[in-house]
C-alpha cells in the first residue's frame, strides 16, 4: 500500500469552475502536510501548507481530516494557469529533519 | 539568488558508464536532498545531507553515492549506470530550523537521465 495516495486524474475543469480532490495518507503519526504544484517537465514548488483548522490562500483552500487521514485541495474560479499536477506531501517526523512522503500527483487540466 | 541549480539538464548514458549530477544552492541552506521521480510515481528520496560532511541514505540509495564537502554543493554519483536508473533527478534544499520556513523544500530544475 502506498503511503500517500492520490487520484491521478486528469481532472478536466472548465475555466471559472471549482475543482476539488483528496489525498489519503497511511501513517497516523504524520505531522505536517503540504500541497506542492508541479508544471509539466518542471520542478515541484510549494503551493501551501495545510493546517489543522484548514486554510485558504486566495482561490485555494486546503483541509485536513486527521480522523479519516486525508487532506483535500479546492481550487475556486479556476484559471488556465492552474493547469498542473498537484502533489500531496506528508511529513512524518517532528524533529527538524523530517522525511517527506510524496504522492504521485493529481493532474488538473483547465480548459477555455 | 539563483536558488538551486542542477547540471546537466539531460544526459544519455550507456549501461555501465558513470557520471556525476551536480547540484548547487546559494541560499545557505544546511539541508540538501536528492530525489528521483519516475512516471506515475511520487518522488523517492535517494540521499540527504544535514550539513557539510554529513550525509545519509534515503529510501532508494542503491547504485548512488553522494558527498557534501561544502554547504553549497551536493553532487550525486552514479558509478555503474543501469536502465533502472532512467529517471528525472531533482536536488532540493531547505532551512535547518523548526518553523514554517523549515518546511519548504526548494527544488532545482531537474536532470533527465536516460540509460540505454
Amino acid at each position: 500500500r502506498k503511503e500517500v495516495e492520490q487520484d491521478p486524474g486528469p481532472f478536466n475543469v472548465p475555466e471559472g469552475a471549482t475543482v476539488a480532490f483528496n489525498c489519503t495518507y497511511s501513517n497516523s503519526a504524520s505531522q505536517s502536510f503540504f500541497w506542492y504544484r508541479q508544471d509539466c517537465r518542471k520542478e515541484p514548488k510549494l503551493l501551501m501548507s495545510v493546517y489543522s483548522s484548514g486554510n485558504e490562500d486566495g482561490r485555494f483552500t486546503a483541509q485536513l481530516n486527521r480522523a479519516s487521514q486525508y487532506i483535500s485541495l479546492l481550487i475556486r474560479d479556476s484559471k488556465l494557469s492552474d493547469s498542473a499536477t498537484y502533489l500531496c506531501v506528508v511529513k512524518e517526523e517532528t524533529d527538524s529533519w523530517g522525511k517527506l512522503q510524496f504522492g504521485a500527483g493529481t493532474q488538473v487540466v483547465v480548459t477555455p | 539568488n539563483a536558488g538551486v541549480t542542477q547540471t546537466p539538464k539531460f544526459r544519455i548514458l550507456k549501461i555501465g558508464q558513470s557520471m556525476t549530477l551536480q547540484c548547487t544552492q546559494d541560499m545557505n541552506h544546511n539541508y540538501m536532498y536528492w530525489y528521483r521521480q519516475d512516471p506515475g510515481m511520487g518522488l523517492k528520496l535517494i540521499y540527504y545531507s544535514v550539513g557539510a560532511g554529513i550525509t545519509d541514505k534515503g529510501e532508494v540509495p542503491n547504485g548512488y553515492n553522494v558527498s557534501r564537502s561544502t554547504t553549497e554543493d551536493f553532487p550525486l554519483r552514479l558509478e555503474l549506470a543501469a536502465p533502472s536508473q532512467t529517471s528525472v533527478y531533482f536536488c532540493a534544499s531547505s532551512y535547518p530550523n523548526r518553523g514554517p520556513l523549515q518546511e519548504t523544500q526548494y527544488f532545482g530544475p531537474g536532470t533527465r537521465l536516460l540509460v540505454l
